[in-house]
């Protein structure tokens, strides 16, 4: 079975550009939720789609934005780029979402996203 | 609000060697998850171990055990028998699950180096 996948693996933009990001969920799975991961600043929540509706978002301005599709997968876009947006953005997909109690998120290997 | 602490920025250890490392939360939750995550060089975050709030028993997952203690608020990992290829970064996160939100806190990482 397919792991949760992402593209690109990097990517390197300069300061006002707009990067978008994507990501492919586990086969079944409905949720994604988006994580930035920045040195210095550890494993950051930013947001979770469920069933094609946002769910929840974290304490990032809303340049930070996304959406998922039909499909259950996903985009995050980041505009106005900002040196440090430099991070490694890591997308997760789990099982049930909304529809469980506890649910267990798995990882892809991240989009490193460096701005110039 | 929740919180994670791994109070071990690195951890050496011998192969063939058991180690612990620590993990303690603060949640006013009396319902959350627990979940270790391992992370080599290449980024991608591994899922290894999940304890809930309650469960009677501790989260075993081959050579992976979660020593739970919920009147100290700890739940620390504990790898038996290590393997060069344990060398990564370890994280611990938490989830309440009462909130709705499925977003999980982790603590800054421990850096594990396992040595022949």
């Amino acid at each position: 079975e397919a792991g949760v996948t992402q593209s690109p693996t990097h990517l390197i933009k300069t300061r006002g550009q707009q990067a978008t990001l994507r990501c492919s969920p586990i086969s079944g799975h409905t949720s994604v939720y988006w994580y930035q991961q920045a040195l210095g600043l550890g494993l950051q929540f930013l947001l979770w789609y469920d069933e094609g509706e946002e769910r929840n978002r974290g304490n990032f301005p809303p340049r930070f934005s996304g959406r998922q599709f039909p499909n259950y997968s996903s985009e995050l876009n980041v505009n106005a780029l900002e040196l440090e947006d430099s991070a490694l953005y890591l997308c997760a997909s789990s099982l049930m979402g909304l529809r469980a109690g506890t649910d267990t998120q798995y990882f892809g290997p991240g989009t490193r996203l460096t701005v110039l | 609000a929740q919180k994670i602490t791994q109070t071990q920025p690195g951890m050496f250890v011998q192969e063939k060697e058991a180690v612990t490392l620590d993990c303690t939360y603060d949640t006013s939750d009396p319902s959350y998850g627990l979940f270790w995550y391992k992370q080599p060089s290449s980024g991608e975050m591994i899922f290894l171990i999940y304890q809930g709030s309650y469960d009677q028993q501790n989260a075993t997952e081959g050579r992976y055990s979660l020593n739970f203690q919920k009147a100290r608020k700890s739940a620390n990992l504990v790898i038996s028998a290590s393997q060069l290829g344990d060398s990564a970064m370890y994280f611990c996160a938490m989830r309440e699950t009462n909130t709705g939100f499925q977003k999980l806190v982790f603590g800054t990482g421990t850096r594990l180096l396992v040595s022949p």
